[in-house]
C-alpha cells in the first residue's frame, strides 16, 4: 500500500548548524508534498510545501527538494535555532483522491 | 476568525459509550478530514470527505463513522469507545481549486477508561 519512509526519527544539532530531514514515497501518483512542524501540545503547522512540477523551493531559512524520479523529497533547515526544536512530519498527497500519506515524524532538538 | 475548532478539547469516557467529536470550519473549505495521532508519533487517516454528502474511508475506519452534511460541519463518531481510542483526534480542512494546504484543528484528547 501507499507509504511514506521518513529518516531521521531523532535529530539533534549545534545552533547555527543546518538540519536535513529526508522522506521517500511509494505512490508515484503523489503530486504534492508538505512539510509540517508540530511543537508539544499543539496542532501541526505547515511551513513549507512542494508541487510535483517543481524540484526545489526555499523560504528564508527553510527549503524543500523534491526527486521525483527517485521518490525522495527532503527538508533542509539553515541556521538552526532553540524555536526550531518540535517534530517535523512529511506527507505526500495523491493527486486523484487528495489523500494524505505522513511520514512517521522527526524530533529535532536544537542544542543551545 | 475564519478556522477549524474541534470540541470537546478533553474528554474522558467509559469503555462502551457512543460519543461524537465535533468538528467545524469557517473557511468554507470542500475538503475535511479526521486523524487519529497519539503524541508526537505520526497521523493516521480515519475518515474524509471531498465535500457535502461524500465520505470516504482511510485507514483507520472501521470503528467510527462520519457523516457530512453541511460543507462547514464534519463530526466523528465512535459507536462504543474502546481503551484502545485512546488518542488525540485532530480535525483538518483544505480548500478545493488550487489550494493545497491542509489546516489542523486543536485537536480533541480523549481518554478511554
Amino acid at each position: 500500500g501507499e507509504n511514506v519512509e521518513q529518516h531521521p526519527s531523532t535529530l539533534s544539532v549545534q545552533e547555527g548548524d543546518s538540519a536535513v530531514i529526508k522522506c521517500t514515497y511509494s505512490d508515484s501518483a503523489s503530486n504534492y508534498f508538505p512539510w509540517y512542524k508540530q511543537e508539544l501540545g499543539k496542532r501541526p503547522q505547515l511551513i513549507i510545501d512542494i508541487r510535483s512540477n517543481v524540484g526545489e523551493k526555499k523560504d528564508q531559512r527553510i527549503a524543500v527538494t523534491l526527486n521525483k524520479t527517485a521518490k525522495h523529497f527532503s527538508l533542509h533547515i539553515t541556521e538552526t535555532q532553540p524555536e526550531d526544536s518540535a517534530v517535523y512530519f512529511c506527507a505526500a498527497r495523491h493527486s486523484g483522491t487528495y489523500k494524505y500519506i505522513f511520514g512517521t515524524g522527526t524530533r529535532l532538538k536544537v542544542l543551545a | 476568525e475564519a478556522d477549524i475548532y474541534q470540541t470537546p478539547r478533553y474528554l474522558v469516557i467509559g469503555t462502551g459509550k457512543k460519543i461524537t467529536l465535533e468538528c467545524s470550519q469557517t473557511m468554507g473549505h470542500d475538503k475535511m478530514y479526521w486523524y487519529q495521532q497519539d503524541p508526537g508519533m505520526e497521523l493516521h487517516l480515519i475518515h474524509y470527505s471531498y465535500g457535502v454528502n461524500s465520505t470516504e474511508k482511510g485507514d483507520l475506519s472501521s470503528e467510527s463513522t462520519v457523516s457530512r452534511i453541511r460543507t462547514e460541519h464534519f463530526p466523528l463518531t465512535l459507536e462504543s469507545a474502546r481503551p484502545s481510542h485512546t488518542s488525540q483526534y485532530l480535525c483538518a480542512s483544505s480548500p478545493s481549486g488550487g489550494g493545497d494546504e491542509q489546516y489542523f484543528g486543536p485537536g480533541t484528547r480523549l481518554t478511554v477508561t
